[in-house]
């Protein structure tokens, strides 16, 4: 069983629809978990931590559930610029290690 | 400029042949990771430093070296280069405070 695990898509989506990913986690101990955005040929980018108590950053909100081991992240309003592969990220063993899921990928049609 | 940059952002090389990828961090980060990203696999760890001179495996080490004999450098050696590297190469930087890792832009590496 992978440590991280996301459905990997496509997701195909309207503008201005709402779509939402989850992802499984198999280490209990886990203590940081995050939401990275990766465009076409370039770099992981951090796009918002989650915390326990669930955050929210504009049109972006990130859950935790700790019991199940899972993570969500919800767009609202989507843009064609969330055009992306969104990556679930979670901390192995050592907190500073972290283990990526192979990543979901996101197109919103105009 | 202030970052991670790595070099170079593009390399064939031959099998059998040494090649190193640069990483470079201007913000004094004490840890340090080196990813490799293939299709089908996401991103899987090489090998991370936790401050110079302490290097640790990560997932795949086989067949790469590093050193860190200064805090801003970590370099990633591969001894004797195989087809089966090829890959894209991220290197990552940590303040060591749970916030996250930041990339560079990545060198995409062909072995023939």
């Amino acid at each position: 069983r992978k440590e991280v695990e996301q459905d990997p898509g496509p997701f195909n989506v309207p503008e201005g629809a709402t779509v939402a990913f989850n992802c499984t986690y198999s280490n209990s101990a886990s203590q940081s978990f995050f939401w990275y955005r990766q465009d076409c040929r370039k770099e992981p980018k951090l796009l918002m931590s989650v915390y326990s108590s669930g955050n929210e950053d504009g049109r972006f909100t990130a859950q935790l559930n700790r019991a199940s081991q899972y993570i969500s992240l919800l767009i609202r309003d989507s843009k064609l610029s969330d055009s992306a592969t969104y990556l679930c990220v979670v901390s192995g063993e050592g907190a500073q290690k972290l283990v990526f899921g192979q990543g979901t990928r996101l197109t919103i049609n105009p | 400029d202030a970052g991670i940059t790595q070099s170079p952002r593009y390399k064939i090389t031959e099998t059998g042949r040494q090649v190193t990828l640069m990483c470079h961090q201007t913000w004094s980060h004490s840890y340090m990771f080196w990813y490799r990203q293939d299709l089908g696999h996401g991103l899987r760890l090489i090998y991370y430093s936790a401050a110079a001179d302490i290097t640790d495996k990560g997932e795949v080490p086989d067949g790469y070296v590093v050193s860190r004999s200064k805090t801003e450098n970590f370099p990633l050696t591969l001894e004797s280069a195989t087809r089966s590297q090829t890959s894209v190469y991220f290197c990552a930087s940590s303040a060591g405070n749970s916030g996250g890792y930041t990339f560079g832009s990545g060198t995409r590496l062909t072995v023939v």
